[in-house]
């Protein structure tokens, strides 16, 4: 039990399809992340929340589009994807902005994209 | 701008000796630095960080590694392996420290019986 959950673990769309990823995390924290992990790539940080704001965009396409409606929760939503993007995408949560405590992970959303 | 390198991709040791996964970073100033760690099919876990307190910091499962700021060097450090070590290790960095985790590319370490 991380205390960060994501679903779901496995997700095989088409590129003309929508889905979206859930995060959800029950730490209190305030701060939230999205990261892109490639094989044989470091993570690719995509998004920051902080507060339900969004504070980072890292020039990240249009096909994905973030939303927090509060602290607890964020999404990824997909659209019109391409092959390249299959990956495992990570949510993370901090306290703060701080990094301080540094971030907890949760399990990942391996991304099938075909 | 801030960077990881973490140097050898993969690093494969014997059970009992020492485990040494190297990372240096590059920063403007000074920076909180951590150590993941992720087995398959699982999201990274906290090993250990740094924070501008004590430059040898001891976490998780018998790890530790020491701040440099001479050599910008934050290794990681065990002194016996044991087989479920195994797994993919990650350096990041902040900073300054209020700005996002930056990754390295990631050592993948293995342990022979």
């Amino acid at each position: 039990e991380t205390g960060v959950t994501q679903t779901p673990r496995h997700l095989v769309m088409g590129m003309t399809n929508k889905k979206s990823l859930k995060c959800e995390q029950h730490l209190g924290h305030n701060a939230m992340y999205w990261y892109k992990q490639s094989a044989k790539k470091p993570l690719e940080l995509m998004f920051v929340y902080n507060f339900k704001e969004q504070t980072e965009n890292n020039s990240v396409p249009s096909r994905f589009s973030p939303e927090c409606p509060n602290s607890s929760h964020l999404f990824l939503h997909l659209h019109t994807l391409q092959p390249e993007d299959s990956a495992l995408y990570l949510c993370a949560s901090s306290q703060d902005s701080s990094n301080h405590y540094g971030y907890t992970f949760g399990s990942g959303t391996r991304l099938t994209v075909v | 701008a801030q960077s990881v390198t973490q140097l050898g991709s993969h690093v494969s040791v014997s059970e009992g000796a020492l485990v040494l996964l190297r990372c240096n970073y590059s920063s403007s100033v000074p920076p909180y630095l951590f150590w993941y760690v992720q087995y398959p099919n699982q999201g990274l876990q906290l090993l250990l960080k740094y924070t501008s307190a004590a430059t040898l910091v001891k976490g998780i499962n018998g790890f530790e590694a020491e701040f440099k700021k001479s050599e910008t060097s934050f290794h990681l450090t065990k002194p016996s392996a044991h087989m479920s070590d195994a797994a993919e290790y990650f350096c990041a960095v902040s900073s300054p420290p209020n700005t996002p985790l930056v990754f390295g590319k990631g050592t993948r370490l293995s342990v022979i019986a």
